[in-house]
């Protein structure tokens, strides 16, 4: 399965933008780049994901590099409840799996 | 989360017996996974299904099988309940493989 590299965590002040990055260098043309969230106690949750160009949703913003080796997620307005661990995930185009890493722990400051 | 539900969400179980944790989806959705999550190891995926009686297995399906006889259910297993198998178990679904995947709310597995 492919890889991805993330920092294990991140702290972030309530209501400023937040900025996860994600490396993926052995990424393939037909690789989706997925990012999920987990809060405490909870099941993992749909973000965003993409292949090649950016993208944006009601929760986040998702920006590729153009050479697609690395891909940042963006909250553009933290919350407290936006705290929580955050992975980014590739899935193989033959090959429906999510594999989850560590992910990233993001910490929301009051 | 809504058009997935895991049952039941607790159990309490001995060792040497077997169990069965259900999934079921109201998304008509084809992929359907199990994983379970331990702390150190994060999420693991146990098996999973991309179409009635389709199913392999993932990269921690010792000890466990699973079934799809219909679309909406997909069960999961343990012949024989190990404490090594105490954790929490998700269920997700998906409708095309590279599609938004959907978590269930976990189900807390222990067993004594």
């Amino acid at each position: 399965d492919a890889k991805t590299t993330q920092p294990n965590s991140m702290e972030s002040n309530e209501e400023e933008p937040v900025h996860l990055p994600c490396n993926h260098s052995t990424i393939s043309g037909t690789d989706y780049i997925h990012w999920y969230r987990q809060l405490p106690s909870q099941g993992p949750e749909y973000v965003i994901h993409g292949l090649t160009s950016n993208v944006n949703n009601r929760m986040a913003s998702l920006a590729i590099a153009e050479d697609r080796k690395s891909s940042t997620l963006i909250l553009h307005r933290a919350t407290l409840r936006d705290a929580a661990v955050y992975y980014c995930i590739l899935i193989e185009g033959s090959n429906y799996k999510l594999t989850f890493g560590k992910g990233t722990l993001l910490t929301v400051n009051p | 989360d809504a058009g997935i539900t895991q049952s039941p969400r607790h159990k309490v179980t001995e060792t040497g017996t077997p169990v069965t944790l259900r999934c079921h989806q109201t998304e008509n959705h084809r992929y359907m996974y199990w994983y379970r999550q331990d702390p150190g190891h994060g999420l693991r995926l146990i098996h999973y299904s991309y179409g009635v009686k389709d199913t392999d297995k993932g990269e921690v399906s010792d000890g466990y099988s699973v079934s799809r006889s219909k679309t909406e259910d997909f069960l999961l297993t343990l012949e024989s309940a190990t404490s090594s198998q105490t954790s929490v178990y998700f269920c997700a679904i998906s409708e095309a493989g590279f599609g938004g995947y959907t978590f269930g709310s976990g189900t807390r597995l222990t067993v004594v």
